[in-house]
């Protein structure tokens, strides 16, 4: 079974700085693929970043990229020029590569990121 | 291209009634997947559906829960003889490849 942990309850920045969150995970699949996602107080679960396990380059979407470290099984979340809507619970998410078909996803507990004006 | 609708967005339900959550996926995606949401908590998966089949319920509770996602219509997740434990943020998510999609989610709140 996989594990996702996020260390890190809560954490805060302020607005146009950059904030790294972080998340481990365990698993024994050497395909897979990696996602954040943000729930903010609308709780609506908004797909941020994906990863694909066998992609060596880091993703990247706009102010968002991630740090994908498959030998340490890290994969953190960095947020540049944070604005006040970034505001947000954020996820890790895990989910198994099953070749072509679907597959659950498995997620961390969340870090409460809380961006001040 | 509407998204994944759930309804009710909330629902209150005395301990001893059934609750009835709905999800429409978005079009074109037939996998549905249900996901429980405790307070304070990440987003726990229950089960996963296609047309007419169940794939994978492990993470579903053995007794009260069932979901069902028939041929035509939206997928049903159904709570019998609901307990105040089954207060939770209900999401259900839509995918056609790998990539999920999650509706606005139906609070259930149970007194």
């Amino acid at each position: 079974a996989q594990t996702v942990t996020q260390s890190q309850p809560e954490m805060s920045v302020q607005e146009a700085e950059t904030v790294t969150l972080s998340c481990t995970y365990d698993t024994s699949e050497s395909n897979y693929y990696l996602f954040w996602y943000k729930q903010p107080p609308s709780r609506q679960m908004i797909l941020v970043i994906r990863q694909e396990a066998y992609k060596q380059q880091n993703a990247t979407e706009n102010r968002f990229s991630v740090n994908f470290q498959k030998a340490a099984k890290s994969f953190s979340l960095k947020i540049s020029d944070s604005q006040l809507g970034d505001t947000a619970m954020y996820f890790c998410a895990f989910m198994k590569d099953s070749g072509g078909s679907n597959y659950k996803l498995t997620f961390g507990k969340g870090t409460l990121l809380t961006v001040n004006p | 291209n509407a998204g994944v609708m759930q309804n009710p967005r909330h629902l209150v339900r005395r301990r001893g009634q059934e609750a009835r959550l709905r999800c429409s996926p978005m079009k074109g995606h037939s996998h549905v997947y249900w996901y429980r949401q405790l307070p304070e908590e990440g987003l726990k998966f229950m089960v996963y559906l296609q047309k007419e089949n169940i794939i994978d319920e492990s993470g579903m509770p053995k007794e009260r829960f069932s979901a069902e996602f028939p041929k035509e219509g939206p997928s049903i997740l159904r709570i019998q003889q609901v307990v105040r434990g089954d207060s939770a943020a209900y999401f259900c998510a839509s995918s056609l490849l790998d990539e999920q999609y999650f509706g606005p989610g139906t609070r259930l709140t149970v007194t």
